[in-house]
């Protein structure tokens, strides 16, 4: 049974037009993230969620927001896509900061 | 800032030989060690973890890896690897602290021939 799961697994956007990925869970877990990994790179987090509490790296782009309507659901919104945004986005999440982190089978975006 | 390193990006070996996977990773206090697989096509599954007690840890589909302090190593092995083994292969570490940031290594791809 799938425990974490995106939607859609391929979405294609163009330059500069506002793209969301979704992402659910039914693990009931405090803590969603969100990673990007580009092409024979190693996945990269971009921020996370503990409960309702947002945390953003340091180094992710302004471009790039989320939210957490409740505690199934997470969302990735691009609101500019350039080129260099194409990567595959991988949801995960935790009970907590300590524990195992499991993933979803990600999302590619291709940016035109 | 903390990085992990895997060192060998490509690995081809046949079906029934052994597998080591090197990783370290540059951080002197406490981690938590995790080795993911990813099939084609799938997604990013856990293989194994270490969190604390015995050094050597067992995972799923006969993979083990063992962790050497004194070294910031956490190397994956299997005796004998299958066609099935066929995946990529990502380290990951986490400090013990407030963070929440899973650091990855850049991964294995290792292809199993028949």
């Amino acid at each position: 049974d799938a425990m974490v799961i995106q939607n859609p697994r391929y979405q294609v956007t163009q330059f500069g037009k506002p793209v969301t990925l979704s992402c659910s869970q039914t693990l009931n877990h405090n803590v969603m993230y969100w990673y990007q990994q580009k092409s024979s790179q190693a996945p990269k987090l971009l921020f996370h969620y503990y409960d309702k509490d947002f945390n953003n790296e340091a180094d992710t782009p302004d471009n790039f927001q989320s939210r957490r309507p409740n505690t199934s659901f997470c969302f990735l919104d691009i609101r500019s896509p350039g080129l260099g945004d194409a990567a595959m986005y991988l949801c995960a999440t935790s009970r907590s900061s300590t524990d195992t982190q499991y993933f979803g089978p990600g999302t590619r975006l291709t940016v035109l | 800032a903390q990085s992990v390193s895997q060192h060998n990006h490509h690995v081809i070996l046949s079906e029934a030989a052994s597998l080591e996977l090197g990783c370290n990773y540059s951080y002197g206090g406490t981690v938590n060690l995790f080795w993911y697989v990813q099939y084609p096509g799938q997604h990013l599954q856990l293989l194994l973890k270490y969190f604390s007690g015995d050094p050597l840890v067992k995972g799923i589909k006969g993979f083990e890896a063992e962790f050497i302090k004194s070294k910031f190593s956490f190397n994956l092995r299997k005796p004998s690897v299958q066609w099935s083994d066929t995946a990529e292969y990502f380290c990951a570490v986490k400090v013990v602290d407030s963070s929440y940031k899973l650091i990855f290594g850049s991964g294995t791809r290792l292809l199993v021939r028949p």
